[in-house]
């Protein structure tokens, strides 16, 4: 059974702040590794993916892998309220399977 | 791009009526995936197609649901006949291969009384 971990929050964080957001994995045969953000209401939307082992950086986003301990973060820089959202810690496995494995995701508040 | 086109956005129904939801993919994308997504459970995939041919269905939760894709541009998933523990957004997505990205559709509210 492909497992994907995560807090579910609230995760409440200063605007302006750093939010990090972690997620664990069960399956050491993943390959690739995605964040996705969920407003309430709405379907999931891809921020980033990686699958290399070390940090990948996107504007004000910085997803990080390490494939030994099996943990993915995100984290989220100036946090702005537009961030308040549900985060989607997804991963896909190798050999074929094209489906993507999510966790239950972590609720973030960014305060004002 | 108009992305990912799921009908209908809500669906209420009646338990033992039969169900069917809608999606259309991005043009070009040749890999769609049905989920399913409640509080208790999250996002659950439920079946894939690569090219048009089911890949795997092991998350289908019962022989009540089947899931067809008769061209690039059109799959239905059906439930028949429907129970109140299948009341859930349903999402379709698909993918580029040459992509890493999956892209969602807006989903189905599907309840069922």
């Amino acid at each position: 059974q492909k497992e994907v971990e995560q807090n579910s929050g609230p995760l409440s964080v200063p605007e302006g702040a750093i939010a990090s957001l972690n997620c664990t994995y069960s399956d050491r045969g993943s390959q690739s590794f995605f964040w996705y953000r969920q407003y309430s209401g709405k379907s999931p939307e891809l921020i980033m993916f990686i699958y290399s082992n070390g940090d990948k950086e996107d504007g004000r986003f910085t997803a990080q892998l390490n494939k030994a301990s099996q943990y993915v973060s995100l984290l989220i820089r100036d946090s702005q309220p537009s961030d308040s959202a549900t985060y989607l810690c997804a991963v896909r496995s190798g050999g074929g399977a094209d489906g993507l494995t999510f966790g239950k995701g972590t609720h973030l508040i960014i305060q004002p | 791009d108009a992305g990912v086109i799921q009908s209908p956005r809500h669906e209420v129904t009646e338990m033992g009526q039969e169900v069917t939801l809608r999606c259309k993919p991005i043009s070009g994308h040749n890999s769609l995936f049905w989920y399913r997504q409640t509080m208790m459970r999250g996002l659950e995939l439920l079946i894939y197609f690569n090219n048009n041919v089911p890949i795997d269905d092991s998350g289908m939760p019962e022989d009540r649901f089947s899931a067809k894709m008769p061209n690039a541009s059109f799959s239905t998933l059906k439930i028949q006949p429907s129970e109140p523990r299948d009341s859930a957004v349903y999402f379709c997505a698909s993918r580029n291969p040459g992509n890493y990205g999956y892209t969602f559709g807006s989903g189905t509210r599907l309840t069922v009384v």
